[in-house]
């Protein structure tokens, strides 16, 4: 079973304009969430996160706004880059009484290409 | 280097060979995990050490695979009896945290495995 999942495989975007990726988890224990980055031959990069205690977290271009009652996230960047161009992950942990140590379910993955 | 390192970057390996991936994390980092991550998949958790203490193996998926992180720095995943199916980029990633925090994880470039 799922628990993470990102059900756009790719997304295309203009340069400039704003991208969207979304995520959805099933699991209600879920109270920590990132997204990393994936370019090529590399590993993944953290890019933001949010604690379920929040609804927005905001760095520079990225966003990333939490909707737990419908247990979804999205990441928007603005404006979106041709750097930007890469694989991008949605991650989620849980805190099991205070024991959590960073142990991630990772969804599937959504390619973004942002062209000139 | 100042990130995680793996090493080989690449293992050919033909079915039914024993095959060991080295990870060396970002000094001084208390936690350490692998992932394992299949074509077109998100990675998948394998197993967690906190320094030397291997404290959760949960994600292993059979007693085929062997980790182990005898000083608390350097970590080895051993695969004995390799099969087709464990081909897959094999990814390290520390943090340098312990239980009880949420601390983003650093990962590695990764092992890519391919079995014969």
């Amino acid at each position: 079973d799922q628990q993470v999942k990102q059900n756009s495989p790719s997304l295309s975007v203009q340069e400039g304009r704003i991208s969207i990726l979304n995520c959805d988890y099933t699991n209600s224990m879920f109270d920590y969430f990132l997204w990393y980055k994936k370019y090529p031959a590399e590993g993944p990069t953290f890019l933001i996160s949010i604690s379920s205690i929040k609804d927005k977290n905001e760095d520079g271009r990225f966003t990333v706004f939490l909707n737990k009652s419908a247990k979804h996230l999205s990441l928007h960047i603005v404006p979106s880059q041709p750097g930007d161009s890469a694989v991008y992950f949605c991650a989620a942990s849980r805190n099991a009484g205070g024991t959590s140590y960073g142990k991630l379910t990772f969804g599937q993955g959504t390619i973004l290409t942002v062209h000139p | 280097g100042a990130g995680v390192s793996q090493s080989p970057r690449y293992k050919v390996a033909k079915r039914g060979q024993d095959v060991a991936l080295r990870c060396d994390p970002i000094s001084g980092h208390v936690s350490l995990f692998w992932y394992q991550q299949a074509l077109g998949q998100g990675p998948e958790f394998l197993t967690y050490f906190q320094n030397e203490a291997q404290l959760d193996k949960s994600g292993l998926p059979s007693d085929r695979f062997f980790a182990e992180r005898p000083e608390g720095s350097v970590s080895t995943l051993k695969i004995q009896r390799t099969q087709q199916e464990d081909s897959a980029v094999y990814l390290c990633a520390s943090s340098p945290l312990s239980i009880g925090g949420n601390s983003p994880l650093h990962f590695g470039n990764g092992t890519r495995l391919t079995v014969t």
